[in-house]
This record gives structure tokens, C-alpha cells and sequence, in this order.
């Protein structure tokens, strides 16, 4: 079936360590992909997207996200997380249709909800 | 340059009623989309709304309606209220180009809707 799949459900992190994201995806073309993050109280703010080209894409606040598709997957970094970094993140996708053409909508995952320990 | 701001931000109501959400799209923005984000979930997309009618819809009863208007403000209605219908409700806006797919979408804040 088709999938966004985030494995980690909360993960923590001491303040200054690195950080790594997992998200896979289950569709037959590669999707768009795209990582969002979600503080508290607070909207959706877009950190990065893949449509094509250079796997290792930069974001803001310092994030970086590498696509790979021998392994369906799009995982979030960061080389020194911040106690601001403590927020909830989802993985997304634009499924491409089989067509060639794409769908309107985002898929999400279901979010890791990442601490930061001081 | 006012993002993507929702109307109201909580909202308390009771099985069986009706109620009205309001978004108001990013300033240059003409498509909108709302979402559902059930506790502890991701989001899920419920319709878009592009040149006042409804592109793409997803897997949403037609409790669920909408409409935008010609300031591409958009409305999101849901009717008979259900316990299960309490989530935070997201409006999306994004530029309509030909590559719609790699249009942006901005995220408001949500209207936390409460049914008891």
C-alpha cells in the first residue's frame, strides 16, 4: 500500500548532539518529498523539498536531507541540535501519478516528536 | 506580509451541530486546501479549492464541504458533528503555477475544534 512511514515516534536529544530522521515512502514513482515542522500552538513551516536533481538538499535553521531510492527514503539531519530544534516533524509527500502528472495533496507521515535534554 | 492566517483558533461544540471554519490565504496565494490533524497523527488532506471549485478531494464524508471566494478566502463547513470529528483543522495556501505539484504549500496555525 501506499505510505509515508516515520519509525521513530519520539526520539531525545542532548543539546549540541547530532540528529538523524528516518521517513520512508511506499509508491511506485518517486514522490516529491518534503519535510515540515510543527511547534506547539504553531502552524506548518516547511524546512526542505526534493523534486529532483542533487540527493543532499539544504533547509533552513540548518537542516540538511539526503534522498535515497535504493532505500525509499528521505532522512532529516542536523550536525548540532538547539533546545529551539524541540518541535514535532513530519515527513511528506506529492505522489506522482503513474501518468506522469501529479496529484494536488500532501501525504504525512505521522511525526517525530523530537526533545532536546540541555 | 501576512501569512496564511485561520479563524477562530478554538472552538467548542456539541455532536450534531454545524460549524464554520475561515481561512484566509497567504497575500499572492489563490489555492487553498485544509487538512485534518487528528491528536497524535499527521495531517490529512480533506479537499482543495482553486478558482472558486473543488480540485481534489480526499477520503472525507460529504459532511465535509467548503467553498472559496473571490479573494480566494476560503470556508470550510462541517456538518451533523462527531466525537471523532475533533482535531486541529489546517489551511494551506500556495500560487497555482503549471507544475502544480511543486507548489508551496503555507500552513496556518489551525483551528482546534472540540466536539463534546
Amino acid at each position: 500500500a501506499q505510505s509515508v512511514t516515520q519509525p521513530d515516534i519520539h526520539i531525545t536529544v542532548s543539546e549540541g548532539a547530532s540528529l538523524e530522521l528516518r521517513c520512508n515512502y511506499s509508491y511506485g514513482a518517486t514522490p516529491y518529498l518534503f519535510w515540515y515542522v510543527q511547534s506547539p500552538g504553531q502552524g506548518l513551516q516547511l524546512l526542505l523539498k526534493y523534486f529532483s536533481g542533487d540527493t543532499l538538499v539544504q533547509g533552513i535553521k540548518g537542516f540538511e536531507a539526503e534522498f535515497k531510492r535504493s532505500q525509499s527514503s528521505f532522512n532529516l539531519r542536523k550536525p548540532s541540535v538547539h533546545w529551539s530544534d524541540a518541535a514535532e516533524y513530519f515527513c511528506a509527500v506529492v505522489p506522482l501519478m503513474n501518468y506522469g502528472g501529479a496529484t494536488n495533496k500532501l501525504i504525512f507521515g505521522t511525526g517525530t516528536l523530537l526533545a532536546v535534554q540541555p | 506580509d501576512a501569512g496564511v492566517t485561520q479563524s477562530p483558533t478554538h472552538l467548542i461544540k456539541t455532536r450534531g451541530q454545524q460549524v464554520t471554519l475561515r481561512c484566509s490565504p497567504k497575500s499572492g496565494h489563490d489555492t487553498v486546501s485544509w487538512y485534518q490533524q487528528a491528536l497524535g497523527q499527521g495531517p490529512q488532506f480533506i479537499f482543495q479549492y482553486y478558482e472558486e471549485e473543488e480540485r481534489q478531494r480526499g477520503n472525507f464524508p460529504d459532511r465535509f464541504s467548503g467553498h472559496q471566494f473571490p479573494n480566494y478566502s476560503s470556508e470550510l463547513n462541517v456538518n451533523a458533528l462527531l466525537l471523532g470529528d475533533s482535531a486541529l483543522y489546517l489551511c494551506a495556501s500556495s500560487l497555482f503555477t503549471g507544475g502544480i505539484a511543486k507548489n508551496i504549500q503555507y500552513f496556518g496555525a489551525g483551528t482546534r475544534l472540540s466536539v463534546l
